[in-house]
């Protein structure tokens, strides 16, 4: 299975400020997604991430308030954008090596806007 | 989207009892993952499914898809203390798109 490395771990943050959060994979993939995990609550998919292309957004979320970068086949950024006490989350990354593999996720960024 | 439904919500067992839990959807699904979420961490992948009707185990889980895909259960035997977490089943829905429930936190009572 893929390790993945995500940073940072946690964060306290003042509304309305940015933060970016990387995503490093040990070995190279098609395709990287970002989850957001309110409190006590389950995943839900913010966007898909290609490599060379947009990423693909998910109803509910738009690229100004979560800009995502690509720039190769082990590496990605979210970027929460202008943030408010409701992007309170965990957000992680994900990945899939292939069919019998399922998804690979990191460890997560607990964020805390305040 | 496509929701699955995971029951129960919570369990409260003591230890050594078995668990069993599963997961429901209105819609076929062509894979069943089934996770472990520990405080502070990622989900961690259990189990996978992906023929309807299959049986796996991996150790004391043991986990079963649906024969109408629609469907999956996940069972622990001999519980321990360090099964306890939240258990999320998913789903695969489209290209790699991946759905989860809501979620099942275990505690166990020593």
């Amino acid at each position: 299975s893929a390790v993945i490395s995500q940073k940072p771990s946690r964060d306290i943050c003042q509304r309305g400020t940015s933060l970016t959060i990387q995503c490093q994979v040990d070995s190279q993939v098609t395709m990287m997604f970002w989850y957001r995990q309110q409190p006590g609550q389950s995943l839900t998919l913010i966007a898909t991430a290609n490599q060379g292309s947009e990423a693909t957004y998910e109803s509910g979320f738009v690229i100004d308030k979560f800009p995502i970068s690509r720039p190769n086949l082990t590496f990605s950024t979210l970027t929460v954008s202008n943030m408010s006490p409701e992007d309170s989350s965990i957000y992680l990354c994900s990945v899939v090596l292939g069919q019998g593999y399922g998804y690979t996720f990191g460890s997560g960024t607990r964020l805390t806007v305040v | 989207g496509q929701q699955l439904n995971q029951s129960p919500q919570s369990m409260f067992i003591q230890e050594g009892e078995d668990v069993s839990m599963n997961c429901t959807s209105s819609s076929i699904f062509n894979t069943w993952l089934w996770y472990k979420q520990d405080p502070g961490e990622g989900p961690v992948l259990l189990i996978a499914l992906y023929k309807a009707g299959e049986l796996t185990s991996n150790g004391r889980l043991t986990a079963q898809f649906g024969i109408t895909r629609k469907d999956s259960f996940l069972n622990i035997s001999a519980s321990i203390p360090s099964d306890v977490g939240i258990y999320f089943c998913a789903g695969f829905q489209g290209a790699q798109k991946l759905v989860f429930g809501q979620g099942t936190r275990l505690t166990i009572n020593p």
